[in-house]
């Protein structure tokens, strides 16, 4: 099947860093990718859905300004946590879609002290 | 290598009992989660096992087996509502999530 990657898997930083999270089509072109954010034992809030050569778009409540996206190319796309601080302490995910069907990556975990 | 099987479709009846079971092959176990996800809609969270036995949440359930490497979501009392996909996930000692392909749930009246 379809495999998607997440680099790093684990990052830890100081408040006011910036972090990028990069998500991997690896053997197949992803004209959209989500991004997502878990909370412990919760649901994944759809951040974000972004478009190949295109503004992403935002879920409401998501500030674009500080999550920044980028889809550069049908294999990758990247999400920069801008200014962090120990509330956006958290995990996220990103999935691409495929032939109709949405496969995940395995997560990046964002420890912000 | 890390492996998460699951069926890809199953079909049921509506008001009848179906089981979903997920395998498992991880390296480490921080938990396993059950999703459920419609079409065009963001995963929704079902369920959180990390020690043995059953969990039961209404008509809902899931159960895990650490050393068997399995676990499976017992849906009750099925509704029309309930068609969607079941997407079992373990989080393995990095903390990773390991994702299945889904299970596609067909409800039929």
């Amino acid at each position: 099947g379809a495999v998607v990657s997440q680099h790093p898997s684990w990052v830890i930083c100081k408040s006011g860093t910036s972090v990028k999270i990069e998500c991997r089509s690896l053997d197949f072109q992803a004209t959209t990718m989500f991004w997502y954010r878990q909370f412990p034992k919760q649901s994944l809030m759809l951040m974000a859905t972004s478009n190949e050569g295109s503004k992403a778009t935002y879920e409401q409540g998501v500030e674009k300004d500080k999550f920044l996206i980028n889809h550069a190319s049908l294999t990758l796309s990247t999400l920069t946590v801008t200014s962090a601080h120990p509330e956006d302490s958290s995990f996220y995910i990103c999935s691409a879609t495929a032939a109709g069907e949405q496969f995940f990556g395995p997560g990046t975990r964002l420890t912000v002290l | 290598g890390q492996n998460i099987d699951q069926p890809t479709e199953m079909t049921a009846t509506e008001g009848a009992i179906v089981q979903i079971n997920c395998t498992y092959q991880t390296s480490g176990f921080n938990g396993l989660f059950w999703y459920q996800q419609h079409a065009g809609e963001a995963p929704t969270f079902l369920s959180y096992n990390v020690l043995d036995g059953l969990e039961e949440k209404g008509r809902f359930s899931s159960f895990l087996s650490r050393s068997k490497g399995y676990s499976y979501l017992l849906l009750k009392e099925l509704q029309m509502k309930d068609s969607a996909s079941y997407l079992c996930a373990v989080m393995d000692s990095n903390y990773q999530l390991i994702w299945g392909a889904g299970t596609k749930l067909i409800i039929k009246p």
